[in-house]
């Protein structure tokens, strides 16, 4: 119940283009669904977040997309550019944050 | 404020040394997490603080791995004695607010057990 499944572990993505990651948790409990980017050398950094009472979240180019009733949460990055490049990680929880395994993105210039 | 310090940055170790990874968390923040990172498990929380006080080391594999936070501003990760699958990435982060605010993590230990 406390693990946060994300995927694709891997995602290459042409520049200009929508970039998707997807993730799903178990525990109804979790009421904050973070996104964490990290780049190489780095720790990773919060990104954008979202709670439970709304469906989508946006920010810039980074849009949250939240489904409550199928435990799903995803990330889109709209207009991908080089920079974006990066892992990413979902993370859900309520008293402490589990995070998912991370996704590498890849822009291609 | 220099954000998350951490060090040493790298470590390179014998099997069977002890080895202490310190962290010092932004002033004013009062939760303090220990993570792990491998490309195989991706990040694992291994232990975290509230106020100084550990509050959940459920994630801690062994009991080779200990923690402390002496007082608001210093804490450590001890691991006794190390093992070649102890090789990690480990990351400190602090919140100022609880788990469910921003984490402010730290540029991480490398660690190497030879």
């Amino acid at each position: 119940q406390q693990q946060v499944k994300q995927s694709p572990q891997s995602l290459i993505v042409q520049k200009g283009g929508i970039s998707i990651i997807n993730c799903a948790y178990e525990n109804t409990a979790f009421d904050y669904f973070p996104w964490y980017q990290q780049f190489p050398g780095k720790g990773p950094a919060l990104l954008i977040a979202i709670r439970p009472d709304v469906s989508e979240k946006k920010e810039g180019r980074f849009t949250i997309s939240f489904n409550k009733s199928a435990k799903q949460f995803s990330l889109h990055i709209m207009d991908s550019q080089p920079g974006d490049s990066a892992t990413y990680f979902c993370a859900a929880g309520d008293d402490k944050i589990i995070f998912g395994k991370g996704t590498r993105l890849h822009i291609l210039p | 404020d220099a954000g998350v310090i951490q060090s040493p940055r790298h470590e390179v170790t014998e099997m069977g040394q002890e080895v202490t990874l310190r962290c010092k968390p932004i002033s004013g923040h009062n939760s303090l997490f220990w993570y792990r990172q491998t490309m195989m498990r991706g990040l694992e929380l291994l232990i975290y603080f509230n106020n100084n006080v550990p509050i959940d080391d459920s994630g801690m594999p062994e009991d080779r791995f200990s923690a402390k936070m002496p007082n608001a501003s210093f804490s450590t990760l001890k691991i006794q004695p190390s093992e070649p699958r102890d090789s990690a990435v480990y990351f400190c982060a602090s919140h100022w607010g609880g788990p469910k605010t921003e984490a402010f993590f730290g540029q991480g230990t490398r660690l190497t057990v030879v």
